[in-house]
């Protein structure tokens, strides 16, 4: 059974703090690497996929890494501001992309305090 | 566009009753999905469909069924709810274009069985 991690599980932080979150995924047969935004009461969103090691992804603030060879992507918010409070997700694939079969970690969720 | 809509937004049902929850996405997508997040657990794949009239199980389809009655609709069904099946329920449909790979999520139901 696969299996996605993500660390911390919650996170404080104060307004203009940066931050970052860990998903640890297996590296066998790897073929994408999702990051999805959660906000309270709304709908994941997409914010990256990665596919390749080394990957880099950026917007605006956030930005994230794939390393695929270990198994970890880390994602990145620079200056959190109290709209980025929001659940975190990652999600994997793999194998190939013909099913889109992701296997999402639990979720980072970031309060960010004014 | 509506993107994608579920019906119905909450949902009580006592233990033995059955009912089906409806996805429709109005993006010409190929693949849908059924997922269902319980605390702690990060969203979980019941069913997908990667394309119109076809249908296979994710990791947690015990107790559903499922019908992709065309393009546009994906329907979840429950014969006989059980209060472990106690859920919000999203639905999704992925775009695979420009290289681009997303899922895009529907507002989700949320399912109480007594």
């Amino acid at each position: 059974i696969l299996n996605v991690e993500q660390s911390p599980q919650s996170l404080h932080v104060q307004e203009g703090d940066s931050t970052n979150f860990t998903c640890s995924f297996p590296s066998s047969n790897f073929y994408a690497l999702h990051w999805y935004r959660w906000e309270t009461a709304k709908s994941p969103e997409a914010l990256f996929v990665m596919t390749l090691n080394g990957d880099e992804k950026k917007k605006g603030r956030i930005s994230a890494t794939l390393n695929t060879k270990e198994g970890y992507s880390y994602l990145y918010i620079k200056g959190s501001q109290p709209e980025d409070s929001a659940t975190y997700l990652c999600a994997s694939l793999h194998g190939s992309s013909n099913t889109g079969k992701l296997i999402f970690g639990q979720g980072t969720t970031l309060q960010v305090k004014p | 566009n509506a993107g994608v809509t579920q019906t119905p937004k909450f949902q009580v049902l006592k233990t033995g009753q059955s009912m089906t929850l409806q996805c429709a996405q109005d993006m010409n997508h190929n693949s849908m999905y059924w997922y269902r997040q319980d605390p702690g657990m990060g969203l979980r794949l019941i069913y997908y469909s990667a394309s119109e009239g076809t249908t296979d199980k994710g990791e947690v389809p015990n107790g559903y069924n499922v019908s992709r009655l065309n393009k546009r609709e994906f329907s979840l069904r429950l014969e006989s709810a059980a209060p472990s099946q106690t859920s919000v329920y999203f639905c999704a449909s992925r775009t695979v274009w420009g290289g681009a790979d997303t899922q895009y999520f529907g507002p989700g139901t949320r399912l109480t069985v007594l």
